[in-house]
Formats: C-alpha cells, sequence, structure tokens
C-alpha cells in the first residue's frame, strides 16, 4: 500500500537557522505529493506540492522537489522564523480517483526559537 | 482562501451516548469531504470520504455503523460517533475539496472527543 514516512520530531531550531525535514515515500502508482502545515489551533494548510518528478514545490520561502529516484520530498527552508513554528507534514496522492485521497506522514512539530 | 469549519471544537460525553459532529464549507461548495481521525503523536488515517447525495465509502476496518457519516449538502457533511465508547476518544479532523480545487483539500479546525 501507500505509505509516508517523514521524520521525527520534535526540532528546534534558533531563529534564520537552515531547516531540512525529510520525507520519503511508497506508492503504488504515480502520486503527487505535498507538503501540508499545521500551525497552532489551526486546520492544516497546503503549503506546497509537486505532481511530477522534478517538479519543485515553492511557497514562504520552503521548498521541496520531488526526487523519483530516491522517492524523496524533503522540506528545506534556508532561514526559519519564529512564525514558522508549526507541525509539518509530508503527504502523498496516487491519481486514478476522482476523489483524490491523501495518505499522511505522521507529522513533525517545529519549534522555532528567536 | 476556502474555508473549511467544524462544530463543536471540543467535547467531552459519557460512555453508551452518540455525538455528532459537523463539518461546514463556509466559501465554496464541496462535492467531495474526508473525514480523519488522528492520534497523538501519529499520522492522520482516512476514515471515510462521502461525496454529496451518495453513501460514504469507508476504509478498510473502520466500523460503518459506528460512525455515521450524512453529506446531505454541497455545504455540509455530520460525522455521527455512536454509542461511543472511550477508544473512540481522538481528534477527528474533516477535509473538502471542491471542483475547481485542482484537488487540493481544505482541512477543518478538528474536534476533540473526549468519552469518559
Amino acid at each position: 500500500g501507500d505509505s509516508v514516512t517523514q521524520m521525527e520530531g520534535p526540532v528546534t531550531l534558533s531563529e534564520e537557522a537552515f531547516l531540512t525535514i525529510n520525507c520519503t515515500y511508497t506508492a503504488t502508482g504515480y502520486p503527487s505529493l505535498f507538503w501540508y502545515v499545521q500551525y497552532p489551533g489551526e486546520g492544516l494548510q497546503l503549503l506546497l506540492k509537486a505532481t511530477k518528478a522534478d517538479d519543485k514545490g515553492s511557497n514562504k520561502g520552503f521548498e521541496a522537489t520531488y526526487r523519483k529516484e530516491t522517492t524523496s520530498f524533503h522540506l528545506e527552508k534556508g532561514s526559519v522564523q519564529v512564525s514558522d513554528s508549526a507541525v509539518y507534514f509530508c503527504a502523498l496522492s496516487v491519481s486514478g480517483g476522482s476523489n483524490y485521497k491523501l495518505t499522511f506522514g505522521k507529522g513533525t512539530l517545529l519549534t522555532v526559537n528567536p | 482562501g476556502a474555508v473549511v469549519s467544524q462544530h463543536p471544537s471540543r467535547v467531552i460525553c459519557k460512555s453508551g451516548t452518540s455525538v455528532k459532529i459537523e463539518c461546514r464549507s463556509l466559501d465554496f461548495q464541496a462535492t467531495t469531504m474526508f473525514w480523519y481521525r488522528q492520534f497523538p503523536k501519529q499520522s492522520l488515517m482516512l476514515m471515510a470520504t462521502s461525496n454529496e447525495g451518495s453513501k460514504a465509502t469507508y476504509e478498510q476496518g473502520v466500523e460503518k455503523d459506528k460512525f455515521l457519516i450524512n453529506h446531505a449538502s454541497l455545504t455540509l457533511s455530520t460525522l455521527t460517533v455512536t454509542s461511543a465508547h472511550p477508544e473512540d476518544s481522538s481528534f477527528y479532523i474533516c477535509s473538502a475539496r471542491g471542483d475547481r480545487s485542482s484537488g487540493e483539500q481544505f482541512f477543518g479546525p478538528g474536534t476533540r472527543l473526549t468519552v469518559l
């Protein structure tokens, strides 16, 4: 079946530090890949996505590149801010159905200290 | 952006009672809604998918008679946990997808259910 594995948290960084959150996947088909973010007290929001190999998704300074050869979609940001503190979820969706079901990783809690 | 609300945000009930959770898409029509369950420090697990006007499709291992899902309109889906037991205590999250969202799901803030 489909699955997503992302690095265990929590991750604690100082402001302006470099961030990497690793994500690897297994999928029965050709998946689209997503990073969702959940700020405290809020629902999940789509952060970025990539739909085919070598695509790079980017948003708010975050980036992730769809690497089919390594089945990975690692999230990176060059300089984190306190406001980036949240839980980050890697997810995949295998096309072929109209419902776009998502399979999530366990989530990684990021805390950025001033 | 598209907004999805859930009500209540938190509920505590006695064992054996039923609890209804509402999920509403506030500014778009949701042709498909999803219900997830999240345990502490674990990922979101899809429970069921519902399309407006039709029966929900449940994931393997999810008891459809226990978790009743109704998607009667394009802006409202409800999850009823029937005869709740302490093991049903969890964080329940809904999401919604509209025809124009290109597959993107918009998530509600979640409902914390505690069964005593």
